[in-house]
């Protein structure tokens, strides 16, 4: 239990385009899910925290106009890069909090051109 | 300054033996809770341990065990035996207050090498 897939595991686009990021819990409805950025040899930092049916919170320094989050379903949250440029070539990871427990996705590799 | 510290960058150890991974931390809130994930090169992040700030014992997972030293803010790693599949990058966390829905705050990582 307590499975939380991301789409696309890797991602390549050119600079200006949009990505988008899917998180989905698989067997359980999270009503928290958390979006976290990490370079390469670096730690996770959190971008922002995601509520269901309302807007996320997004941590100092993180632009909200360039990461779009949006979680509409119980199950599903998803991180939009507008814009896109090679610094925001990252890996991002999501969690689903579950039972006190945060359960995170397998991550998305962007990579842009 | 730094919520949790993890001062080695790389450790080895020969396969089979234990090692232990250092973490302190440094929070006023008197409810905590300390975790430590491990990330293999796919990425992903698998949770290990977890010990809560009121804990009277130490947590343990099979051949993971956290040596928590809470006067002095510490919450090492134990990892007893160890294995091949066993090197990834260790990354010890906390969560500050009661409320599970409060964010991680995650320290550098420590990349485990073990040798066989």
């Amino acid at each position: 239990g307590a499975v939380v897939s991301q789409h696309p595991s890797r991602v390549i686009c050119k600079s200006g385009t949009s990505v988008k990021i899917e998180c989905r819990s698989l067997d359980f409805q999270a009503t928290t899910m958390f979006w976290y950025r990490q370079f390469p040899k670096q730690s996770l930092m959190l971008m922002a925290t995601s509520n269901e049916g309302s807007k996320a919170t997004y941590e100092q320094g993180v632009e909200k106009d360039k990461f779009l989050i949006n979680h509409a379903s119980l199950t599903l949250s998803t991180l939009t890069v507008t814009s896109a440029h090679p610094e925001d070539s990252s890996f991002y990871i999501c969690s689903a909090l579950y039972r006190n427990e945060q359960f995170f996705g397998p991550g998305t590799r962007l990579t842009v051109l | 300054a730094q919520k949790i510290t993890q001062t080695q960058p790389g450790m080895f150890v020969q396969e089979k033996e234990a090692v232990t991974l250092d973490c302190t931390y440094d929070t006023s809130d008197p409810s905590y809770g300390l975790f430590w994930y491990k990330q293999p090169s796919s990425g992903e992040m698998i949770f290990l341990i977890y010990q809560g700030s009121y804990d009277q014992q130490n947590a343990t997972e099979g051949r993971y065990s956290l040596n928590f030293q809470k006067a002095r803010k510490s919450a090492n790693l134990v990892i007893s035996a160890s294995q091949l599949g066993d090197s990834a990058m260790y990354f010890c966390a906390m969560r500050e207050g009661y409320n599970a829905g409060n964010m991680l705050t995650f320290g550098g990582g420590t990349r485990l090498m073990v040798k066989p």
